[in-house]
Formats: C-alpha cells, sequence, structure tokens
C-alpha cells in the first residue's frame, strides 16, 4: 500500500517561528510537491522538486523554502511564520513521466496555525 | 490567476441521480487530467484521469468527458451515492512537467 505520511497531523506556531513541516514518502517517486489547500482556492503549488536537491517554485513560494536532501524526504520550511500563512499543508508525491500513472499520492495533511 | 477553474463551490444531488462536476482551463498547453476526491481530515486522492488525446474515460461509475475546444471537462457520476459525498478537484498537468494544477473544488452532497 503507497505511503505518503507528514511527520504532524496539527501544529500551532507563534508568529516569527521557524516552522519545519517534514515529508515521507516509501514509493520511490521521484517528485515531490508541497501544496497549501484554502476555502475558495483549492490546492496551490509552493514547491515541487523531481529529483534529490532540486527543486522548482510554484505559484507561492513567498516566504516558504523547501530541502529534498533524500529522495524519500521532502520538508517544507516557513523561515518566519506569519498568520497568513495558517493553512492545510498537503505533500505528495509522484512518478516522473508523461501522463499515464503519473498522479500524485497525498498525505494526509498538516492542519498549521500562526498565532 | 487560477489556471484550472472550477465555478460551482457545491452541488446537491438525490441518492441514484446522475452528479455532473465542472472544470475549465486556460492554458492550452495541458495535456492531461485529473480529478481528486477528498474527505475532511484527509489528503485527495486519485479518481481518474485523461489524456488531451481522448475524450472520454470511463471507470466503474465515473466518467470523465474532455473537450479541448471549450478547454472544459467534465465528471459524471452515475448513479450518485451518499459515501459520493465529497470535495471533487480538477487537477491538469502539461507534457513532462510534473506539476498538477488544481482548482478550487466543488463540493458534492448526495442525499440518501
Amino acid at each position: 500500500d503507497v505511503k505518503v505520511t507528514q511527520s504532524s497531523r496539527y501544529l500551532v506556531k507563534r508568529t516569527g517561528e521557524k516552522v519545519f513541516l517534514e515529508c515521507v514518502q516509501d514509493m520511490d517517486h521521484e517528485n515531490m510537491f508541497w501544496y497549501r489547500q484554502d476555502p475558495g482556492l483549492g490546492l496551490r503549488l509552493i514547491y515541487f522538486s523531481y529529483d534529490v536537491k532540486m527543486k522548482e517554485k510554484g505559484d507561492i513560494p513567498e516566504g516558504y523554502s523547501v530541502s529534498r536532501e533524500k529522495k524519500e524526504r521532502f520538508s517544507l520550511i516557513l523561515e518566519s511564520a506569519s498568520t497568513n500563512q495558517t493553512s492545510m499543508y498537503l505533500c505528495a508525491s509522484s512518478l516522473w513521466g508523461r501522463q499515464r500513472n503519473t498522479e500524485a499520492f497525498f498525505g494526509q495533511g498538516t492542519r498549521l496555525t500562526v498565532v | 490567476d487560477q489556471q484550472v477553474k472550477q465555478n460551482s463551490p457545491s452541488l446537491s444531488v438525490q441518492e441514484g441521480r446522475i452528479s455532473i462536476l465542472n472544470c475549465d482551463y486556460t492554458n492550452s498547453m495541458f495535456d492531461y487530467f485529473l480529478w481528486y476526491k477528498k474527505y475532511p481530515a484527509e489528503g485527495p486522492t486519485f479518481l481518474i484521469s485523461i489524456s488531451s488525446i481522448k475524450d472520454k474515460n470511463e471507470d466503474g461509475r465515473f466518467t470523465v468527458f474532455l473537450n479541448k475546444s471549450a478547454k472544459h471537462l467534465s465528471l459524471h457520476i452515475v448513479p450518485s451515492q451518499p459515501g459520493d459525498s465529497a470535495v471533487y478537484f480538477c487537477a491538469a498537468k502539461r507534457g513532462n512537467n510534473n506539476d498538477m494544477r488544481f482548482g478550487a473544488g466543488t463540493r458534492l452532497t448526495v442525499k440518501p
């Protein structure tokens, strides 16, 4: 059974804190993604990575950074948390390639509240 | 600027009837489209997909239709069941780029 695991289901952090969200997949997937989900906006892509140490900005990278030191692990970092980063964060992974069999598998999500 | 749009935030249908969820996209480079289903407190799960070289793909009760000229796709669920109640997201990819863009989602409620 495929598995994408996010380290926390719920997090509460203070404004200005550095926050780490961790994600691990056990499917040997090349691609990994971080999205945030907000009401009325759907899932918005923050960053993705198609290989170890490689990263690409998504649509809303401001205020975030990522790290991929190992194939199975992709970390999202909030350098200085702000209240507008309160959201549901979703990690996903997929095989690299065109079209078939490249659907993404998602973790259960981390609900982050910044106070 | 959202490249994938789901203009109906919610849809309510009676059990046994057809559910039709719609999605529009603006980027003509998208060539692969997916539907995901999401229950509360869970991550989205893949439901069905379609390549741009096709106009229809069917999997059991779920059928996705693609109209490339209109940049429009739809998901049909027949017959609808109460367990189908969830938020449905449309997503799109282009070429070898593996990053997906999602719509805002449509909350489907199937009433017994």
